[in-house]
């Protein structure tokens, strides 16, 4: 069945450096979403990317879809310590979404 | 802001011992889904509907677990008898979607804490 993968699984930074967390998928995706999870909380919706080399900004996110709409990348320019928590990437498989594993996101102040 | 609502919050049972989950979805959302988080396994899909309709639940176990829809306003995930491994996070999603295929962000409840002794 779909894959989706995402790596690394963990990430240590020291405030202000920037943090990427990658996401690939087994099959071609119609779309891919983007969660995030603060300690203890719940996934939170992020942004959903459509369209092939597709490239969003939110503040200091940039999320980015693959040409051959099978991976896709979350980048925070200089890291603050309200972005800690788990990113999730999660691609379609008919009516329901598969998650990635996550990646954790630690800041040191 | 509306929001998905799960109860309890946090639930400590004895192994065997039946428990039931609610989640009432945001008004006018068509899809629930219901998910299991554990550390080693991530974020499981157990079932899902769509207005109502049973669509999915290939992840769950069927012999002790089952879900239901009684309403539009409310889901419920129960296990019986339970037992230590299913101790977990127990997540509540909804969304809105216009068919079978279409994927709309999905909105989380708080979450369902549970531990079997």
């Amino acid at each position: 069945g779909q894959q989706v993968m995402q790596i690394p699984q963990y990430q240590h930074v020291q405030e202000g450096e920037d943090f990427t967390t990658y996401c690939n998928s087994s099959t071609t995706l119609s779309n891919i979403q983007w969660y995030k999870q603060r300690p203890g909380g719940h996934p939170v919706f992020l942004i959903q990317l459509v369209k092939s080399g597709e490239v969003k900004k939110q503040k200091r996110l940039t999320f980015q879809f693959g040409e051959a709409k099978k991976n896709s990348s979350l980048h925070i320019t200089a890291t603050q310590t309200t972005d800690v928590g788990t990113y999730f990437c999660a691609g379609p498989q008919g009516g329901k979404l598969i998650f990635g594993q996550g990646t954790e996101l630690s800041v040191k102040p | 802001d509306a929001r998905v609502t799960q109860t309890p919050r946090h639930k400590v049972t004895e192994m065997g011992q039946e428990v039931t989950m609610r989640c009432q979805p945001i008004l006018g959302h068509n899809t629930v889904f219901w998910y299991r988080q554990t550390m080693m396994q991530g974020l499981e899909l157990l079932a899902y509907f769509r207005n109502r309709a049973p669509l999915d639940d290939s992840g769950m176990p069927k012999d002790r677990f089952s879900a239901e829809m009684p309403d539009a306003t409310l889901a419920t995930l129960k296990i019986q008898p339970s037992e230590p491994r299913d101790s977990a996070v127990y997540f509540c999603a909804s969304g809105l979607s216009q068919d079978l295929y279409s994927n709309q962000p999905q909105h989380f409840g708080d979450g369902t804490r549970l531990s079997i002794l």
